[in-house]
């Protein structure tokens, strides 16, 4: 396994720009999960995948923001229209849907978001 | 509702001592799975383990311990003999079966610091 790629690993914005954020799973691995962490905080779940299909939303998830996997591989989280509320760190993470290794998320290391 | 708690923000220990992350959680589901997660200050998050509901026997890895009790809804982390890189955040997280992917909900976290 390669890991998870987050891409980039920090980003600074003004508010009221938009900012995409990219992760690219382990290959093979059919779910893929956006989870966002403030600091001090644990991550918090947002959406998720199963290949290109978004199965599930949180209510964190905002009309601004919005996440896609069209091709089943790699994800991209943009947020419209940035908030100073929207700084934190935005996770990634992937699993296969079966066997031993189902157990567990394997997770980046993160986008850490800055809006000033 | 699901709620996880960790009481304690932070510990501080000297090497080689003895140190119990404590872990509480609420759910109204039957069945669900007990995670503890560490995130060192890279910040990707690793998987330590993976506890049923149905299975409250304890578990020994090496210096680390975990200890499941149902009738106090506790899942607390003890690791033996701590060493310094052992510091890091730990988290425990809470994900129910019937969703089948790994929505979990995280504690706030404990943030551990062995001083050698």
């Amino acid at each position: 396994d390669t890991g998870v790629s987050q891409d980039p690993r920090h980003k600074i914005t003004k508010r009221g720009q938009n900012v995409t954020f990219r992760c690219d799973p382990i290959s093979e691995h059919n779910r893929l999960y956006w989870y966002r962490q403030t600091l001090g905080q644990g991550p918090e779940f947002l959406t998720y995948f199963q290949n290109e299909a978004q199965l599930e939303k949180s209510r964190l998830l905002s009309d601004r923001f919005s996440a896609e996997r069209p091709k089943g591989s790699f994800s991209t989280l943009e947020i419209q229209r940035t908030e100073q509320g929207d700084s934190a760190m935005y996770l990634c993470a992937s699993s296969p849907t079966s066997g031993r290794r189902n157990e567990k998320l394997f997770f980046g290391s993160g986008t850490q978001l800055s809006v000033l | 509702a699901q709620k996880v708690t960790q009481a304690q923000t932070e510990i501080s220990v000297v090497e080689k001592e003895d140190v119990t992350l404590d872990c509480v959680y609420e759910t109204r589901d039957t069945t669900y799975y007990l995670f503890w997660y560490k995130q060192p200050p890279s910040g990707e998050l690793v998987f330590l383990i993976r506890r049923n509901s149905f299975d409250e026997q304890n578990e020994i890895s090496g210096r680390y311990s975990w200890n499941f009790q149902k009738s106090t809804s506790s899942f607390n982390f003890t690791i033996t003999a701590s060493q310094v890189v052992d510091s890091a955040v730990y988290f425990c997280a809470l994900s129910s079966i019937i969703q089948g992917a790994q929505k979990l909900v995280f504690g706030q976290g404990t943030r551990l610091t062995i001083n050698p």
